[in-house]
This record gives C-alpha cells, sequence and structure tokens, in this order.
C-alpha cells in the first residue's frame, strides 16, 4: 500500500475558527512533510517530522501547529488563519530523511478556504 | 545549493506525438532526481526518480527521462502523447545529505490537444 490518506478533502473556516488537518500512511514510513500549495505554484515546505520529532520548521507562523501523535498520523492544527492561508495544504512521507534519494509520497491535499 | 529551472511554463502537444519537458538543474552534490505530476485539485504523483543508478529512467505510464550530467539536465520525454497526460509536471532536485528537502521547479503545464 503506497498511499497517503487526508481528511477532510475541503474545508472553510473562519479566521477565528480552530480545525485540524490529518494525515496517515501506512508505509512505515519514518519521516512527514506538510506542504502548502497557492494556485499554479509549486509545493512550499512547511514542516518535517522524522521518527515522530519535529525536524524542520520552515519559519512557518504560529497559528500553524504540527503534531505527529505516531508513526502513521500527522495532524496540522489550525487557528486564526488569515484569508492569505486559503491554499491546498499536502501530506507527504518517505521511508526516511537523511539521504535525499528517498522519494516522497503526497496524500491528495485538502482544500482549505479561510473566509 | 540546490535549484531546478523549467524551461517551458506550458507545452501543447497533439495527442499521439512526443512529449517533451524540459529540467535543468543546479547542486551542489550528486543529486537526486525526480519527475511529479499533479493533475487538477490532486496531490502529486511520483512519475520516475533518478538515483546515480541507471541513467536512462523509465517511469509509469510511457514516460522516462535522461541523467545528463554534462549538461545538468534531466528532461521528461513520451514517444506519444495520451489525453489523460494532460496535467502539470514538477521537476525536483533533492539534497543528498541532511534533511530530505525537495526543491521544486516551477511547473510546467502539458496541454494535449485532441
Amino acid at each position: 500500500d503506497t498511499e497517503v490518506t487526508q481528511t477532510p478533502k475541503h474545508l472553510v473556516m473562519g479566521m477565528t475558527n480552530k480545525k485540524s488537518l490529518k494525515c496517515e500512511q501506512h508505509m512505515g514510513h519514518r519521516a512527514m512533510y506538510w506542504y502548502k500549495q497557492k494556485a499554479k505554484k509549486p509545493p512550499e515546505l512547511m514542516f518535517v517530522y522524522s521518527y515522530e520529532k519535529l525536524s524542520i520548521n520552515e519559519s512557518v507562523p504560529s497559528r500553524f501547529s504540527p503534531e505527529c501523535p505516531n508513526s502513521s498520523l500527522l495532524n496540522l492544527h489550525l487557528h486564526a488563519l488569515q484569508p492569505e492561508d486559503s491554499a491546498l495544504y499536502l501530506c507527504a512521507s518517505s521511508q526516511d530523511v537523511p539521504s535525499g534519494s528517498y522519494e516522497q509520497y503526497f496524500g491528495p491535499g485538502t482544500r482549505l478556504t479561510v473566509t | 545549493a540546490q535549484s531546478v529551472t523549467q524551461l517551458d511554463s506550458h507545452v501543447s502537444v497533439s495527442e499521439g506525438t512526443p512529449v517533451l519537458l524540459r529540467c535543468n538543474y543546479s547542486s551542489s552534490y550528486s543529486p537526486s532526481l525526480f519527475w511529479y505530476v499533479q493533475h487538477p485539485n490532486k496531490g502529486l504523483q511520483l512519475l520516475l526518480k533518478y538515483t546515480s543508478a541507471a541513467t536512462l529512467v523509465k517511469g509509469i505510464n510511457g514516460f522516462e527521462a535522461e541523467f545528463k550530467k554534462s549538461e545538468t539536465s534531466f528532461h521528461l520525454t513520451k514517444p506519444s502523447a495520451h489525453m489523460s497526460d494532460a496535467a502539470e509536471y514538477f521537476c525536483v532536485v533533492s539534497a543528498f545529505r541532511g534533511a530530505n528537502n525537495l526543491f521544486f521547479g516551477t511547473g510546467t503545464r502539458l496541454t494535449v490537444i485532441p
């Protein structure tokens, strides 16, 4: 099974709401990632988890809070977002982190709209 | 430092004709290179990868790419385009050491004309 699943598929939230995005993989991968993708742009890396520990935070605002409860799950908690945060949020996983030769497997994404 | 340049933002081909999507890279180390495809409102799917083995890499759906170190290129080709190939294609280089960061090109939108 080479699938990464993400829920929900679509999310509309107000600027005062708190919501969470969920990501799951059952490939035994030890690295998981959150990306943000705006329309007609490549994905931008937000966070990297390696062995359930946060290893990279690409200067993401604190209104985005990642969590890795176990090796198969990755959450992204959202609070007090801005309209410019509307985007497609992609989760990915890879076998490991240290070697750049490991390909990343992407989920279908969550389309987030902030009103 | 790693970077990727996709030379065409949009490529249009007729169904049944060859596809060529161009990619040049820059890397301080021996690179790993990938091509991903993204259909509208979908996630990214890995087409193929190069990791210092054979320079001609075959991927899914009839795509292949050739790693040319002297030209720092990794162009994606397919002999005959199908309507289902219409999508956004990203060339990606990976840092060989340290974090598994992927450096994305800006993407090439492939249109297939019936």
